[in-house]
């Protein structure tokens, strides 16, 4: 089934530094996005990407998308400590109508 | 801003009673959807809704589960008979445009079955 995958599954890492998270799937998408998910709380659209853009930017994000190895990264430059969250890659492949496939998610600590 | 709320934030219920789990959506937004999420694990997919019918549905939404939009402004899901491993988080989500666009999540309703 149509899944993306993010990789690592837990990050930790110090205020300051860049944290990145990857994401696999398995099928021919349109689009990719990236969501966050505070503890117990909703998930919060992040970033998306179409499937002909290669690189997208929004303030400390930065996505990439390689469509030739089926996988996206979420780079998240000088991280604070209000980055620590769950991160999550949602796909939609061409023939699944409504239907956006969330990954099992990232888990990131950034130590203040 | 506007919001995607829903009700009960949380809800404790005996195996094999009904429970209905309300959603408000987004006024403008015309796609609807229900995800659930068992301790913080994978976000699944349960069912998309438009244009008052369901438009694409998981494994998991068997005969147990259904939805309604019963009023033009809330979005229900109805388990029928609840079993212990339908405890979990379960959101609502509303998008002006699908899958094409971002999706907008409420905050959870927790389902507890005892």
């Amino acid at each position: 089934s149509q899944q993306g995958e993010e990789d690592p599954q837990a990050l930790s890492i110090q205020e300051g530094e860049n944290a990145t998270m990857n994401c696999s799937y398995k099928t021919s998408i349109n689009n990719l996005q990236w969501y966050r998910q505070n503890s117990g709380r909703g998930l919060v659209h992040l970033i998306l990407i179409r499937s002909n853009e290669r690189e997208k930017h929004s303030g400390r994000l930065r996505v990439t998308l390689d469509t030739s190895k089926k996988s996206s990264s979420l780079l998240i430059t000088a991280s604070r400590a209000a980055d620590t969250a769950s991160y999550f890659c949602a796909t939609d492949a061409y023939n699944a109508g409504n239907m956006l496939t969330f990954g099992g998610g990232t888990r990131l600590m950034v130590k203040p | 801003e506007p919001e995607v709320t829903q009700t009960p934030s949380h809800q404790v219920t005996q195996m094999g009673q009904e429970v209905i789990l309300r959603c408000v959506p987004i006024s403008n937004h015309l796609y609807f959807y229900w995800y659930r999420q068992i301790l913080g694990q994978k976000v699944e997919f349960l069912v998309s809704f438009y244009n008052n019918e369901i438009s694409e549905k998981s494994e998991i939404f068997d005969d147990q589960f259904s939805v309604e939009r019963p009023d033009g402004s809330n979005f229900t899901l109805k388990i029928r008979s609840t079993k212990l491993e339908d405890s979990a988080m379960y959101f609502c989500a509303s998008s002006e445009r699908g899958r094409t666009g971002e999706l907008f999540f409420g905050e959870g309703s927790r389902l507890t079955v005892l």
